[in-house]
């Protein structure tokens, strides 16, 4: 079983519409959760952290369930620009593996008028 | 600015040669990562260090060793570079303890001939 797993998309959507990305991990003393995007041909750049409480970043939601090992994001009013390879990110705790960055395999989500 | 630079942005090897990859970092990140990235696998970690002279093994680090000897600089070493290392390699760096951002190179896509 793969450390972090997202769902394997692709997704296309109209603008205006509502998405949700979905990642579980396997690892149940992971410490951090973050979600990357990555536009074509560029490096990732964080998008957003995931906290317990949930995080609201303007049109973006992420939601993190300790106990199911499962972390979301939710993007309304999709935006031609929000096209792009959304990356589920974990970080390990403890021992010599604290900080160890583990990548989900990416979703695509194309955004057409 | 936080900027992690790498070496080349692109690099043709042939079978058989050992090839370095570098990566500097100007923020006094204690963190250092290298991934390899391929269509339909995400990034994969290949090592990542916490500290000078300190590695670790990422997920797939055959054919690959590294080398930190400055807190700055971290460079991935292929042994006798093979066609199957033929790929896109990323080296982030984030700070200690997490969680924190990372942040990512600009990419060298390695071709080996």
């Amino acid at each position: 079983r793969k450390e972090v797993e997202q769902d394997p998309g692709p997704f296309n959507v109209p603008e205006g519409a509502t998405v949700a990305f979905n990642c579980t991990y396997s690892n149940s003393a992971s410490q951090s959760f973050f979600w990357y995007r990555q536009d074509c041909r560029k490096e990732p750049k964080l998008l957003m952290s995931v906290y317990s409480s949930g995080n609201e970043d303007g049109r973006f939601t992420a939601q993190l369930n300790r106990a199911s090992q499962y972390i979301s994001l939710l993007i309304r009013d999709s935006k031609l620009s929000d096209s792009a390879t959304y990356l589920c990110v974990v970080s390990n705790a403890g021992g010599t593996s604290y900080g160890k960055l583990t990548f989900g395999q990416g979703t695509i989500l194309t955004v057409h008028p | 600015d936080v900027k992690v630079t790498q070496s080349s942005r692109y690099l043709v090897k042939r079978t058989g040669e050992k090839v370095f990859l570098e990566c500097v970092q100007d923020m006094d990140h204690e963190n250092m990562f290298w991934y390899r990235q391929d269509p339909g696998l995400g990034l994969r970690l290949i090592y990542f260090s916490y500290d000078v002279k300190m590695k670790e093994k990422g997920d797939i680090p055959e054919g690959y060793s590294v080398s930190r000897e400055k807190k700055e600089r971290f460079s991935l070493i292929l042994e006798s570079a093979s066609t199957n290392q033929t790929s896109m390699y990323l080296c982030a760096s984030s700070l200690y303890p997490p969680p924190t951002e990372a942040f990512f190179g600009q990419g060298t896509r390695l071709t080996v001939v």
